[in-house]
């Protein structure tokens, strides 16, 4: 499958547990971002990558970590979640370019019990 | 700070009436103003951007910075129509990503 590819696409787990979310891009781009999509919230971003570093982190909780080893992978390391932290985790690259539109994945649901 | 805001959680219409969806922002500089739609059980896709005037079936939107507006327009809706929709905002700076509105669910009835 070209573009997008996030896995897995169902994810269930414990508090304690410790899980990483995978995005693979096959477009050529060399920006990623984590967003995470609530029920009751818009879209939120989380992390942002360029050329492999990161240039943005919307304060989020240091129990997510993420990883951009190179510029078509992208990790989201999971450790010791919270209920509220159950969403849909949408991955998306882009060109670092002016317009450059997002390209998303189907995104990871993740439940955490 | 950028903000975008979609008035509306959910819109129906009926097959064949026209349809507006409603975009307004906040950006303190010049901004760069997208829709996407996500499709029952698909992904999140651009369905039209500003700049580039076109029209994406059947959809239109025109960027009005008076009015700090970038509504959705199609003359007559479509059961495929129905779908999530989402205006989003970005500043001219290639680093800088999308923020999105809430989505506003359009749903056409035959």
């Amino acid at each position: 499958e070209t573009g997008v590819t996030q896995t897995p696409r169902h994810l269930v787990m414990g508090m304690t547990n410790k899980k990483s979310l995978k995005c693979e891009q096959h477009l050529g781009h060399n920006a990623m971002y984590w967003y995470k999509q609530s029920a009751k919230k818009p879209l939120e971003l989380m992390f942002v990558y360029s050329l492999e570093e990161r240039v943005e982190n919307n304060s989020v909780p240091s129990r997510f970590s993420p990883e951009c080893p190179n510029s078509s992978h992208l990790f989201l390391h999971l450790h010791t979640l919270q209920p509220e932290d159950s969403a849909l985790y949408l991955c998306a690259s882009s060109q670092v370019v002016v317009d450059s539109p997002l390209h998303f994945g189907n995104g990871t649901r993740l439940t955490v019990t | 700070a950028q903000r975008v805001t979609q008035p509306e959680k959910l819109l129906s219409v009926f097959k064949g009436a026209p349809v507006e969806l409603k975009c307004n922002y906040s950006y303190s500089g010049s901004p760069e103003l997208f829709w996407y739609v996500q499709y029952s059980r698909q992904r999140l896709q651009l369905l039209l951007r500003h700049i580039s005037r076109e029209s994406i079936k059947g959809f239109t939107a025109d960027l009005n910075k008076g009015e700090t507006s970038f509504h959705l327009k199609k003359p007559f809706a479509q059961e495929e129509d129905s779908a999530m929709y989402y205006c989003a905002l970005s500043g001219l700076s290639g680093n800088t990503p999308l923020v999105f509105g809430k989505g506003t669910r359009l749903s056409v009835i035959a």
